[in-house]
């Protein structure tokens, strides 16, 4: 099984629909992040979490939510996808001490 | 805030020829270097790494990358490139005291037979 496993892997949904990617990890890091992945444009960070309690925004962060249920759990919530949050979502774990990330296989999002 | 450019957004070589792609970032003190590939499809896999010590790092499937602090670059080299070795490839920076790493915009990597 994957260290990190995001589901689903591929959604497509229509304009004005709340949509929520969910991400799951068991190597037990404290720091967990979303990106965006745009060709042409790389990674994009929407936001990150250190602990439970710590929520913090990324660069891209407006149009998105994210709630850390546990430590094993982030997830990440299009409240009403609009088409230009169509992309590839990354989830990711870190190393605190060096910033290292353990990516998820991705979450392929398509909004009509 | 540290960020990091990838000058070349395509490079095509051909099988058994060697590969360097380029990376340069920008941050005041010794940053954390890393370099992923994403094959076709799947996430995003750490081929090397960069905290401190000697600057020529090795990393898996054969890729080498070295660091230079006067040119603020962190090169990814291989010296014969396989068909497998098609990918997108992503140049990273993080700080000891960082949040999180910022990425250059990618390399997308053709081998031709």
């Amino acid at each position: 099984d994957a260290d990190v496993t995001q589901t689903p892997r591929n959604r497509i949904t229509k304009t004005g629909k709340r949509i929520m990617l969910e991400c799951s990890q068991t190597k037990g890091h404290d720091r967990m992040y979303w990106y965006r992945q745009d060709p042409g444009l790389g990674l994009r960070l929407i936001y990150y979490s250190f602990d439970v309690k710590d929520i913090n925004k990324g660069e891209i962060s407006d149009g998105y939510s994210v709630s850390r249920q546990a430590q094993a759990k982030f997830s990440l919530s299009l409240e009403s996808a609009i088409p230009n949050q169509t992309a590839l979502y990354f989830c990711a774990t870190a190393v605190s001490n060096t910033g290292e990330l353990f990516f998820g296989e991705g979450s392929r999002l398509t909004v009509l | 805030a540290q960020s990091v450019t990838q000058p070349d957004i395509h490079i095509t070589v051909s099988e058994g020829a060697s590969l360097e792609l380029r990376c340069n970032y920008s941050y005041g003190a010794t940053p954390y270097l890393f370099w992923y590939v994403q094959s076709p499809g799947q996430g995003l896999q750490l081929l090397l790494k960069y905290f401190s010590g000697d600057t020529l790092v090795q990393g898996i499937k054969g890729f080498e990358a070295e660091f230079k602090r006067s040119q603020s670059s962190f090169n990814l080299r291989k010296p014969s490139v396989h068909w497998s070795d098609a990918a997108e490839y992503f140049c990273a920076v993080g700080a000891p005291t960082g949040y999180a790493l910022n990425f250059g915009k990618g390399t997308s990597l053709l081998v031709t037979p």
